[in-house]
């Protein structure tokens, strides 16, 4: 089965500054890979996905994540986070081509101070 | 898209009473999964539907647990004689696969406490 790692699981930072959310997974094979945010008392939504193509994707909000094949890694990032960001975001990683099971990491709470 | 639909919102049960929650998925949606979440866990993995087969069960899920998608369109998550273990948040989420890269779409969950 595969494992989804997320290793920082509480960020707080202040407006306008980066953001960078790690996600490593353990399948060696294609993946699709996922990042959803859940906003404080919504259900989870999709914030990207990479399938193939451009290892850089773009998402909504101005988030992107990059897809390093050789480290297992598909990091989240914003160039300048907002007050609205405040959210827990989870990575998401399911098998390429039979994309059943979606295994999901522990996620990561976001504080964004104004 | 009227979005995936939960129900109810809110359970409250006494240990070894059992539960039926419900999932309607979109509609033109063919599988359809149920996840649970507990505090500080993202979601983990129950089961799935690809219309109305159930193609995978997790191994670590009870005998008590059960599922079905009788029609290939809504589906109900029993579980019998719950535990305080069972205590979290269900969710459902569905997808038009077409070939293994289809996202999934959540509802809002069923908070389940057992009492």
């Amino acid at each position: 089965a595969q494992s989804v790692s997320q290793h920082n699981h509480h960020v707080i930072l202040s407006e306008a500054a980066s953001l960078e959310l790690g996600c490593n997974y353990s399948y060696g094979g294609t993946v699709n890979l996922f990042w959803y945010v859940q906003y404080p008392g919504q259900h989870l939504q999709l914030l990207l996905k990479y399938f193939s193509g451009d290892p850089l994707v773009k998402g909504i909000k101005g988030f992107e994540a990059e897809f390093i094949k050789s480290k297992f890694s598909f990091n989240l990032r914003k160039p300048s986070v907002q007050w609205s960001d405040t959210a827990e975001y989870f990575c998401a990683v399911n098998e390429g081509g039979t994309g059943n099971q979606f295994y999901f990491g522990t996620g990561t709470s976001l504080t964004v101070i104004p | 898209d009227t979005g995936v639909s939960q129900d109810p919102r809110h359970k409250i049960t006494k240990r070894g009473q059992n539960v039926t929650f419900r999932c309607d998925p979109i509609s033109e949606h063919n599988r359809l999964y149920w996840y649970r979440q507990t505090l500080g866990q993202g979601p983990e993995f129950l089961t799935y539907f690809q219309n109305e087969a159930q193609l995978e069960k997790s191994r670590l899920l009870s005998d008590r647990f059960s599922a079905e998608r009788p029609k290939g369109s809504f589906s109900t998550l029993e579980i019998q004689r719950t535990e305080q273990g069972d205590s979290a948040m269900y969710l459902c989420a569905s997808s038009l696969f077409t070939g293994g890269n289809s996202p999934l779409h959540f509802g809002n969950g069923t908070r389940l406490t057992v009492t």
